[in-house]
């Protein structure tokens, strides 16, 4: 069965600062990986998505991502956050499992604060 | 267009009671998730519709639990004699499930047990 660790369940950084969120996944021939992003008392929103092609994945309010086969990571990288960043942030992960139901295992979440 | 909703938006209940959640999907998304999201515990897999084939109910915790879809469309998840255990946020998404594999997530529904 697919595992996803992120690493870091908080990461406080300063407006405007570059942040990456991280996250592993265990090894599998086929995977197909997000990133969603929660706001509170909200649901999940899709942030961006690597199915194939190229590695580099630009989402949505300028996050972008990187898939790393060898590594097994898939780290958000986002430039210059702002405040109304701060949110959760879950990485996902489906590959062929279950009967090909592509059903994902999602990251325990990272919570991104950014402060003034 | 209308997105996931679900109702209750929150919901107190006493333990033992049954309780039911319901979730009305994107119409047309032949895909339905229900998860259950614990305070720093990300997203527990619950249970998965895929068109008419039979439920993937390999993520239900006990047999409290049960689910169900009807006509392909709302689904709604039942907790028996509910659990104190049970208090968590109960996330529905769906997926138009054409190789497109992105999930969309409903607001969700806060359960309490007391």
């Amino acid at each position: 069965a697919q595992s996803v660790t992120q690493l870091d369940s908080q990461v406080p950084v300063f407006e405007e600062a570059p942040v990456e969120l991280r996250c592993n996944y265990s090894s599998s021939v086929s995977v197909y990986l997000f990133w969603y992003v929660q706001y509170p008392n909200q649901g999940l929103q899709l942030l961006l998505k690597y199915l194939s092609g190229s590695t580099l994945v630009k989402g949505i309010n300028g996050f972008e991502a990187e898939f790393n086969k060898s590594q097994t990571s898939f780290h958000l990288r986002k430039p210059s956050v702002h405040i109304s960043d701060t949110a959760e942030y879950f990485c996902a992960v489906s590959d062929r499992g279950r009967g090909g139901s592509y059903i994902p295992t999602f990251g325990r979440g990272t919570s991104l604060i950014v402060h003034p | 267009g209308a997105g996931v909703s679900q109702s209750p938006s929150n919901k107190v209940t006493e333990k033992g009671k049954d309780v039911e959640l319901r979730c009305d999907p994107i119409s047309g998304h032949t895909a339905l998730y229900w998860y259950r999201q614990s305070l720093g515990q990300g997203l527990e897999f619950l249970i998965y519709f895929q068109g008419n084939s039979a439920p993937d109910k390999s993520g239900l915790p006990s047999d409290r639990f049960s689910a169900e879809r009807t006509g392909g469309s709302v689904s709604t998840l039942t907790i028996q004699r509910t659990q104190q255990e049970d208090s968590a946020v109960y996330l529905c998404a769906s997926s138009p499930g054409r190789g497109v594999y992105e999930q969309y997530f409903g607001p969700g529904t806060r359960l309490t047990v007391t």
